[in-house]
C-alpha cells in the first residue's frame, strides 16, 4: 500500500459530461502529480501542484484542471469528455523535503471510461 | 533533462537474476536515476533511485557506471510476480517543480 488514495476506482460516463477524481496523498506529503494512461500507452505528465500551487505542466487539455486543497489532497476534473479521454488516471505524491529527490508514490487510479 | 534508452522487452527464467539496462548518456552530475515498475494497470512502484554509488535494498540492486552514462536494475531471484514494465527515470536533484516524465519502459517477462 502506498499510502495515497484515490476515488473512485472506476468511472463510466458520456460523451460531453463533466467528471472529478480527487486524490489523497501519503500523509505529510506537500507535491501531488497527475498522469494519464491510455491503453497500451506510457503514462502522460499533466500536472504537479506543490502545497496549493501549481508547479508544473505538462500536455494537458485545455478541457482538464485541477487544485490542491488547504488539506493537500487534489481533485482533477475533465470537462466536455470525448471517447480518446478514456483512460487510466494516477496521481502520485513525495514528499519533496529539503533534498527534493524523494521518489513518487503512485495510487492505484482511476479507471475512466467515456461511451 | 536527460533522456533514457531502455530495451523494449525482456525475458528471465525463474529465481534467475534479472539485469534490466538503462542507457542515459547525457546525464549531468545532479541528476539521480529512478527505477520504478508497473504491474499490469497498477499504480507504478517505486523501486530504488541512486545518485553515483551502487544501492541495493529489499527489492532489487542499482549499479551505476563510473561514467554514470548507464546503469542497471537488478533483482536478484526474479519471480513471476515480477513481471511487469520497468521504467528508468532520470531526474535532477529538483526544485518544488517538476516534470517527472516516463519513457516507455522495458517490459519484463519471467517465464516459469
Amino acid at each position: 500500500d502506498s499510502g495515497v488514495t484515490q476515488t473512485p476506482k472506476h468511472l463510466i460516463t458520456a460523451t460531453g459530461q463533466r467528471v472529478t477524481l480527487r486524490c489523497s496523498p501519503r500523509s505529510g506529503d506537500l507535491s501531488v502529480y497527475w498522469y494519464q494512461q491510455s491503453l497500451d500507452q506510457g503514462l502522460q505528465f499533466l500536472i504537479q501542484y506543490y502545497n496549493g500551487e501549481e508547479r508544473a505542466k505538462g500536455n494537458i487539455l485545455e478541457r482538464f484542471s485541477a487544485q490542491q486543497f488547504p488539506d493537500l489532497h487534489s481533485e482533477l476534473n475533465l470537462s466536455s469528455l470525448e471517447l480518446g479521454d478514456s483512460a487510466l488516471y494516477f496521481c502520485a505524491s513525495s514528499s519533496e523535503g529539503s533534498s527534493y529527490n524523494s521518489p513518487l508514490h503512485f495510487g492505484n487510479g482511476t479507471r475512466l471510461t467515456v461511451t | 533533462d536527460a533522456k533514457t534508452t531502455q530495451p523494449p522487452s525482456m525475458d528471465c527464467a525463474e529465481g534467475r537474476a534479472a539485469n534490466l539496462p538503462c542507457n542515459h548518456s547525457t546525464i549531468s552530475g545532479n541528476e539521480y536515476v529512478y527505477w520504478y515498475r508497473q504491474i499490469h494497470s497498477q499504480g507504478p512502484q517505486y523501486i530504488i533511485h541512486g545518485l553515483k554509488n551502487n544501492e541495493t535494498n529489499e527489492m532489487a540492486s542499482l549499479i551505476i557506471t563510473e561514467d554514470r552514462k548507464s546503469s542497471t536494475l537488478i533483482l536478484p531471484h526474479a519471480t513471476l510476480r515480477d513481471t511487469a514494465v520497468y521504467y528508468c527515470i532520470v531526474n535532477p536533484l529538483r526544485s518544488s517543480a517538476s516534470k517527472i516524465i516516463f519513457g516507455s519502459g522495458t517490459r519484463l517477462s519471467i517465464r516459469p
